[in-house]
């Protein structure tokens, strides 16, 4: 148990379908992140959110839509997916803009999500 | 340009030792980790060395810093079943945030 949560846990959702995941973290941090994990690429970093502020977006296409309404809770919605989305996303957390060990990030178990 | 390189695959028999290799590219990396990943699980820190150290050790697992050559290693002693899993590398990237890069992960599998 690393204090960050993820729901739900496993998605299918068909093409024309609108969901979110959710990501709440309980480790007092100010900073989250959304991965994406795949078979064919490595780690993915996606979006970054510092003091509920997106201080990244890594080219990622616009049917995915993050939000962070505050500093313990991000979501990540999306809409007309493609199966190449498919791929398991993990959400992050680090206590930012700190130099040190402290900046270690810390992942929920992610979502396995599969668009058909 | 950023880049971390792990090799792929490792395959240790049960009580031997296990040694994971990583490279990395950017010499002002401050922090370089080890994340492990289990099956269907995300990924869990195992340990971390800060650059101005040589090696780090943490019961079972002793991380080997070569700053000249940009070089990282995870020795497991003992390595046992429950050491199965994918084995990360990543540096950490100084900036306006905590920005992580990770490699593309070293499958571990320990065989009786």
């Amino acid at each position: 148990e690393t204090g960050v949560t993820q729901t739900p846990r496993h998605l299918v959702m068909g093409m024309t379908n609108k969901k979110s995941l959710k990501c709440e973290q309980h480790l007092g941090h100010n900073a989250m992140y959304w991965y994406k994990q795949s078979a064919k690429k490595p780690l993915e970093l996606m979006f970054v959110y510092s003091l509920e502020e997106r201080v990244e977006n890594n080219s990622v296409p616009s049917r995915f839509s993050p939000e962070c309404p505050n500093s313990s809770h991000l979501f990540l919605h999306l809409h007309t997916l493609q199966p190449e989305d498919s791929a398991l996303y993990l959400c992050a957390s680090s206590q930012d803009r700190v130099t040190g060990p402290t900046d270690t990030q810390y992942f929920g178990p992610g979502t396995r999500l599969t668009v058909l | 340009g950023e880049d971390v390189e792990q090799s792929l695959f490792l395959s240790v028999r049960e009580g031997d030792s296990s040694v994971i290799n990583c490279t990395y590219t950017d010499s002002s990396s401050t922090y370089l980790y080890w994340y492990k990943q289990e099956p269907g699980a995300g990924l869990q820190l195992l340990t971390y060395i800060f650059s101005n150290m040589d090696m780090k050790q943490d019961q079972r697992l002793t991380v080997l810093l070569n700053k000249k050559d940009k070089h990282l290693s995870l020795r497991i002693a003992d390595t046992q079943t429950g050491d199965s899993a994918i084995y990360f590398c990543a540096e950490s990237i100084t900036g306006g945030y905590n920005k992580l890069i990770f490699g593309a992960g070293t499958r571990l599998a320990v065989h009786p």
